[in-house]
């Protein structure tokens, strides 16, 4: 079976300094991993797909299948960065239903 | 496209009464999803669907909950009779099998009272 674990609920930093949200996820195949932000009271976005390899606003996220971990980081953080942040999963390369963690809060004090 | 699209954006009800939430998903997506979310649960799975058939109902919380999706652009979350812990965010969202993540809808907020 497959599970995403979001092990911090909460997490907060200061302005400027590194944050790092943390994914561990179990499945026993080949899984697509994602990261969705929520701001408040909004609708979820898709921020990050591994395969994309991309960075958005900041954010990069690489998959390490030794460690089945997804986390998330940014060197520096902002105000506006505070956000639900979600990870998730899907098994395989075509999307079918997404698996996703509980959520971690973020707050950016100024 | 504009999106998913949610009705109403919010719903007050009282206790008992029957609340129907509506979702127009992207034109073309064929996977189509009802979440919950709470404080206390996070975001659940209620039901999804793909080519408008219902695939995995197993989070519909009781009998009270039915969903439909009688064509590719419409789908609609029941709850009959509603009870003041069914209050929650409910959101939709879209997707295409080949897609690049899900597109969600700005959900329902619900108030049973």
């Amino acid at each position: 079976a497959q599970r995403v674990t979001q092990p911090e609920k909460l997490l907060s930093v200061f302005k400027g300094a590194p944050v790092e949200l943390k994914c561990n996820y179990s499945y026993s195949g080949s899984p697509e991993l994602f990261w969705y932000v929520q701001y408040s009271r909004q609708r979820l976005q898709l921020l990050l797909r591994h395969i994309s390899r991309e960075s958005i606003k900041g954010f990069t996220a690489d998959l390490n299948k030794g460690e089945t971990s997804f986390h998330l980081k940014k060197p520096f953080a902002q105000e506006e960065d505070s956000a639900m942040y979600y990870c998730a999963l899907s098994r395989g390369s075509t999307l079918g239903r997404l698996y996703f963690g509980r959520g971690t809060q973020l707050t950016v004090w100024p | 496209d504009a999106g998913v699209i949610q009705s109403p954006r919010h719903e007050v009800t009282e206790m008992g009464q029957e609340v129907t939430l509506r979702c127009k998903p992207i034109s073309g997506h064929d996977y189509l999803f009802w979440y919950r979310q709470t404080m206390m649960r996070g975001l659940e799975l209620l039901i999804y669907f793909n080519n408008n058939v219902p695939i995995d109902d197993s989070g519909m919380p009781e009998d009270r909950f039915s969903a439909k999706m009688p064509n590719a652009s419409f789908s609609t979350l029941k709850i009959q009779p509603s009870e003041p812990r069914d209050s929650a965010v409910y959101f939709c969202a879209s997707s295409y099998i080949q897609g690049n993540g899900y597109t969600f809808g700005s959900g329902t907020r619900l108030t049973v009272v």
